[in-house]
């Protein structure tokens, strides 16, 4: 499985500010998937990324709120925006290689104060 | 929109007692289904995809197409199996669909 590393791996973070999360795969992948696992709770696909054109994002989920960037095919950034304290989670970044299963990382850890 | 259900929360077992943590999706399509497995303070880890139709760990996982389940079971429970077991299915892009989550507890 190809090796995901995420930057960085945890932060606090005061409200009303914004960061980015780095997503670099060891290998080029056409898709990368962004997911948000809130505490206690299972994972939520927050968008699709694929490198050229803009990101898919899903229902409950905007542009605005949680930009995303694909320059290129081993590398994916996330930005959350206008932090509150909802969006402590675990962000996750998972390559997508067609048929095969997607493995995960260790993801972002966020608080917000 | 497709569905995974884990109706329960948590499943508490004791050590050698059989186990089957269940899983049902919805999908007109063919399915793709995952059993996922979260240790203690550890990444998620892939733990069975349905095609591979393979044994991880002792855990087997059957895909019945009649009664949509993807029903996880191991028939003697240890208690490192303590974690969180997520069911997912494949999404249109590709992506995962989970469910929420059935929290393992094996006791000793």
């Amino acid at each position: 499985s190809a090796v995901i590393s995420q930057k960085p791996s945890r932060d606090i973070c005061q409200r009303g500010t914004s960061l980015t999360i780095q997503c670099q795969v060891d290998s080029q992948v056409t898709m990368m998937f962004w997911y948000r696992q809130q505490p206690g709770q299972s994972l939520t696909l927050i968008a699709t990324a694929n490198q050229g054109s803009e990101a898919t994002y899903e229902s409950g989920f905007v542009i605005d709120k949680f930009p995303i960037s694909r320059p290129n095919l081993t590398f994916s950034t996330l930005t959350v925006s206008n932090m509150s304290p909802e969006d402590s989670s675990i962000y996750l970044c998972s390559p997508g290689f067609g048929n095969q299963p997607q493995h995960f990382g260790d993801g972002t850890r966020l608080s917000i104060l | 929109a497709q569905r995974v259900t884990q109706p329960e929360k948590l499943l508490s077992v004791f050590k050698g007692a059989p186990v089957e943590l269940k899983c049902n999706y919805s999908y007109s399509g063919s399915p793709e289904l995952f059993w996922y497995v979260q240790y203690s303070r550890q990444r998620l880890q892939l733990l069975l995809r349905h095609i591979s139709r393979e044994s991880i760990k002792g855990f087997t996982a059957d895909l019945n197409k009649g009664e949509t389940s993807f029903h996880l079971k191991k028939p003697f429970a240890q208690e490192e199996d303590s974690a969180m077991y997520y069911c997912a299915n494949g999404g249109s892009q590709g992506n995962l669909i989970f469910g929420k989550g059935t929290k393992l507890s094996v006791k000793p």
